[in-house]
């Protein structure tokens, strides 16, 4: 079992609507939890942050954590062209442990 | 606030040189680290820095892979006798304070071709 899955996609979702991202992880004693959009070609860029079980909304951003599922969640609403990009879920688990461990990432097109 | 720069973006070298890149953190992040992402893959940690010492290694690094913080500021990763394996964008991340709730911002990557 790999330690952060997501499906790779490529997910297509029409323009205005809601994307919907998804990710599980398999230490339980995870505590944080981020996305990452990541344009071809270029480097990882930090969108969103959870650390609590819950949802945090920031913009057209909404990320989802259930601890007891071991399952985190990013919503995208109101989809545009320019989110088209792969998203990557990353992981820091347990206490005193600095990495951060990444699915393989989640491609997303979004349709004109 | 200046963001996390590496140099070279891009570098190409034929198998058996050593190359070394460099990496500058956001000027007030005492954390650094480095990971490795290839084609359709996540980033893969390597090592972090908190100042100037290196508190953790991944197994992925191997002996041809060194990297320094002499002064707690830039970082230098070299890898030396590079394989047409070591193909890949190498990346560098930075935080402020570490521990759990700590955001790790990455810069724009050092894009290295071994031919």
């Amino acid at each position: 079992q790999k330690e952060v899955e997501q499906n790779s996609g490529p997910l297509s979702v029409p323009e205005g609507a809601i994307a919907s991202l998804n990710c599980t992880y398999s230490d339980r004693g995870s505590q944080s939890f981020f996305w990452y959009r990541q344009y071809s070609g270029k480097s990882p860029e930090l969108i969103m942050f959870i650390y609590s079980n819950g949802d945090k909304e920031d913009g057209r951003f909404t990320a989802q954590l259930n601890k007891a599922s071991q399952y985190v969640s990013l919503l995208i609403r109101d989809s545009q062209p320019s989110d088209s990009a792969t998203y990557l879920c990353a992981v820091k688990q347990n206490f005193g442990n600095e990495k951060l461990t990444f699915g393989t990432g989640t491609r997303l097109t979004i349709i004109p | 606030d200046t963001g996390v720069s590496q140099d070279p973006r891009h570098k190409i070298t034929k198998r058996g040189q050593n190359v070394t890149f460099r990496c500058d953190p956001i000027s007030e992040h005492n954390r650094l680290y480095w990971y490795r992402q290839t084609l359709g893959q996540g980033p893969e940690f390597l090592t972090y820095f908190q100042n100037e010492a290196q508190l953790e290694k991944s197994r992925l690094l191997s002996d041809r892979f060194s990297a320094e913080r002499p002064k707690g500021s830039f970082s230098t990763l070299e890898i030396q006798r590079t394989e047409q394996g070591d193909s890949a964008m190498y990346l560098c991340a930075s935080s402020s304070m570490g521990g759990q709730r700590d955001e790790q911002y990455f810069g724009p990557g050092t894009r290295l071709t071994v031919t």
